[in-house]
């Protein structure tokens, strides 16, 4: 079952405007993880942040996390077309052993 | 450093064919996985390896085994190639889960249809 569901399920902007998308999940976690994936290729880790963290940067990614409502959102701002990929939100089962990851949101940045 | 890799990049195989997919890494990661990704489905994981010696399965493991003799390499085998095993298949790797490191390190991928 997925533990993460990302919304929107795709999305088309602009070069150079802000994208966001959400990531909700079903039970407790102690992190939550942000991957991107070009086409054709392996994921890439983009950014972690702790349960006890609310917001956390990273370049032009802004990731908050909000766990009385268990969602989490990725803002990439100054988007570039370099940014079209999809992107996946993660989190660990307790032991953090293993990752569940959500269906992704596909993100086309038109030049 | 290679980082993940996996062999094949792509694979062909009739109903019934057996085949094996090899991943290794050189990061010293004690954890690997394989995983599944199919369109709209987001990934699944198959089978993972918390360390040399030692499998455990993941959300589909049916139809596939796999096997962790050495603790860069992880192996996934398919014993009897059905058309709903057609997908992309990825390997990761990760640091022991209590080390703090929790991301994960992926593959470029095998994708494998068949027939």
């Amino acid at each position: 079952s997925q533990q993460g569901e990302e919304d929107p399920q795709a999305l088309s902007i602009q070069e150079g405007e802000n994208a966001t998308m959400n990531c909700s999940y079903k039970t407790s976690i102690n992190n939550l993880q942000w991957y991107r994936q070009n086409s054709g290729r392996g994921l890439v880790h983009l950014i972690l942040i702790r349960s006890n963290e609310r917001e956390k940067h990273s370049g032009r990614l802004r990731v908050t996390l909000d766990t009385s409502k268990k969602s989490s959102s990725l803002l990439i701002t100054a988007s570039r077309a370099a940014d079209t990929a999809s992107y996946f939100c993660a989190t660990p089962n307790f032991g953090n052993e293993k990752l569940t990851f959500g269906t992704g949101t596909r993100l086309t940045i038109i030049p | 450093n290679a980082g993940v890799t996996q062999t094949p990049k792509f694979r062909v195989l009739k109903t019934g064919q057996s085949m094996t997919l090899l991943c290794a890494q050189d990061m010293n990661h004690e954890y690997m996985y394989w995983y599944r990704q199919d369109p709209g489905m987001g990934l699944r994981l198959i089978h993972y390896s918390v360390g040399e010696g030692t499998t455990a399965k993941g959300e589909v493991p049916d139809g596939y085994n796999v096997s962790r003799l050495k603790k860069q390499n992880f192996l996934l085998g398919l014993e009897s190639a059905a058309p709903s095993q057609t997908s992309v298949y990825f390997c990761a790797s990760s640091y022991w889960g209590t080390s703090g490191r929790y991301e994960q390190y992926f593959g470029p991928g095998t994708r494998l249809t068949v027939t």
